[in-house]
């Protein structure tokens, strides 16, 4: 079955620079790919995702990048906020389900 | 839009008690739903999906159970609960049927002591 890896576990960045969190999957049948945040002890909410007929979009400091070939999907965050600081979650969807990633925690330093 | 409810919002329960979460969804018809639980800084496990009323799948063997007795509710029981049942449980809608974008409700945190 599909399994997402995601990288890092935490992630700490000075506030105003960049933040990058990889994925990869194992389906190649897998078409959807979200992105969700999730900031403590509220629910996953999702911030971008990206189809699999796509290789980029992007949503003002966020963006999604991803590599059908290498089957790895990555979230691009610039002049990061201190709002940013959270848990990331990746998923790739198969069959009307998703499969998640570990999740990220992210960091910004002030 | 769709909105899902969830109660209680928090619950603190013995172990060997019974447990009876609730999750109802308003602004769309005959919904996917789906049951995650979340362990404490730990990621989202998929307890139960269904596609329709009296229609479960379950990804995890486990003393927990869940219904849908209604096209909009979806409820997760148990009839003792463990020390390992502690989490927060979260209920999802999926919006697009096509495309699988997840919802979630605002969960439940359940202490079992």
């Amino acid at each position: 079955g599909e399994n997402v890896e995601q990288h890092p576990s935490t992630l700490s960045v000075q506030e105003g620079d960049s933040a990058v969190i990889k994925c990869t999957y194992s389906d190649s049948a897998s078409n959807y790919f979200p992105w969700y945040k999730q900031e403590l002890g509220k629910r996953p909410q999702l911030i971008i995702d990206i189809r699999s007929n796509v290789g980029e979009k992007k949503d003002q400091r966020i963006a999604v990048t991803l590599n059908k070939t290498a089957k790895h999907f990555s979230l691009h965050i610039t002049e990061t906020q201190p709002e940013d600081s959270a848990v990331y979650f990746c998923a790739a969807s198969i069959n009307y389900q998703l499969i998640w990633g570990a999740g990220t925690k992210l960091i910004i330093k002030p | 839009s769709q909105t899902i409810h969830q109660w209680p919002a928090t619950l603190v329960q013995p172990v060997g008690s019974p447990l009876s979460l609730e999750c109802t969804v308003e602004g769309t018809s005959n919904p996917n739903l789906y049951w995650y639980r979340q362990a404490a800084g730990r990621g989202l496990q998929l307890l139960f999906y269904s596609v329709g009323i009296g229609q479960i799948s379950s990804e995890v063997p486990q003393n927990l159970s869940a219904s849908r007795p209604q096209d909009r509710q979806f409820i997760l029981s148990s009839k003792k609960l463990l020390l390992s049942d502690s989490g927060f449980y979260l209920c999802a809608c999926l919006l697009a049927v096509s495309y699988n974008e997840q919802f979630f409700g605002p969960g439940t945190r359940l202490t079992v002591l």
